[in-house]
């Protein structure tokens, strides 16, 4: 059984692009998570997606947006790329009605804005 | 709201000995609370959760942790560490209903085990 799947592993992107990361969640959740984790930090929520709807929002600028697709897989897009978004994205998934209490991580993606 | 505090960034024992993590916690509600463990570049896994049956919970790898609502603490501790056991550990609450679903995170304590 697979779990949470990231790609892609490591990106390095230059200020001003925008960047797009993918998140497959483990097999039986319909609900996914995501957050960043600056080095040296604990990871702060960005949004959850659940029925392809944004659910729940942290404290995050528009210029972070997501989607969700049918088969529950995720995307997180990031505009207008500032150095401070440098960190690790993590993606979380979760089985139906669980909520928050039942979030599996998956491996991460390393960002890089140079 | 809600929110964590991990008392200590790094912890260092000696192979063998006992490990004691500590997590306090602020929530305005009955909370669910969790133990991650994050080993270098890797994503975090879920060491154990509390999500209001048994006060004292057991996790994987001999972790546990008692949930102490008039300490508001969520401790973990480990009878022998194992140099395995070198990670960074997040303390993490969350609680039921309305409409919140985030996890709250800890800064973090870094675990070294000494041979």
């Amino acid at each position: 059984d697979a779990g949470v799947t990231q790609s892609p592993t490591h990106l390095i992107k230059t200020r001003g692009q925008q960047v797009t990361l993918r998140c497959s969640p483990k097999s039986g959740h319909d609900t996914v998570s995501w957050y960043q984790q600056a080095l040296g930090q604990g990871p702060q929520f960005i949004f959850q997606y659940y029925e392809e709807e944004e659910r729940q929002r942290g404290n995050f600028p528009d210029r972070f947006s997501g989607h969700q697709f049918p088969n529950y897989s995720s995307e997180l897009n990031v505009n207008a790329l500032l150095l401070g978004d440098s960190a690790l994205y993590l993606c979380a998934s979760s089985p139906y009605g669980t909520g928050a209490y039942e979030q599996y991580f998956g491996p991460g993606t390393r960002l890089t804005v140079t | 709201a809600q929110s964590v505090t991990q008392l200590g960034s790094h912890v260092s024992v000696s192979e063998g000995a006992l490990v004691l993590l500590r997590c306090n916690y602020s929530s305005s509600v009955p909370p669910y609370l969790f133990w991650y463990v994050q080993y270098p570049n890797q994503g975090l896994q879920l060491l154990l959760k509390y999500t209001s049956a048994a006060t004292l919970v057991k996790g994987i790898n001999g972790f546990e942790a008692e949930f102490k609502k008039s300490e508001t603490s969520f401790h973990l501790t480990k009878p022998s560490a194992h140099m395995s056991d070198a990670a960074e550990y997040f303390c993490a609450v969350s609680f039921s209903g309305g409409s919140n679903y985030k996890l709250t995170f800890g800064k973090g304590t870094l675990l070294t085990v000494n041979p």
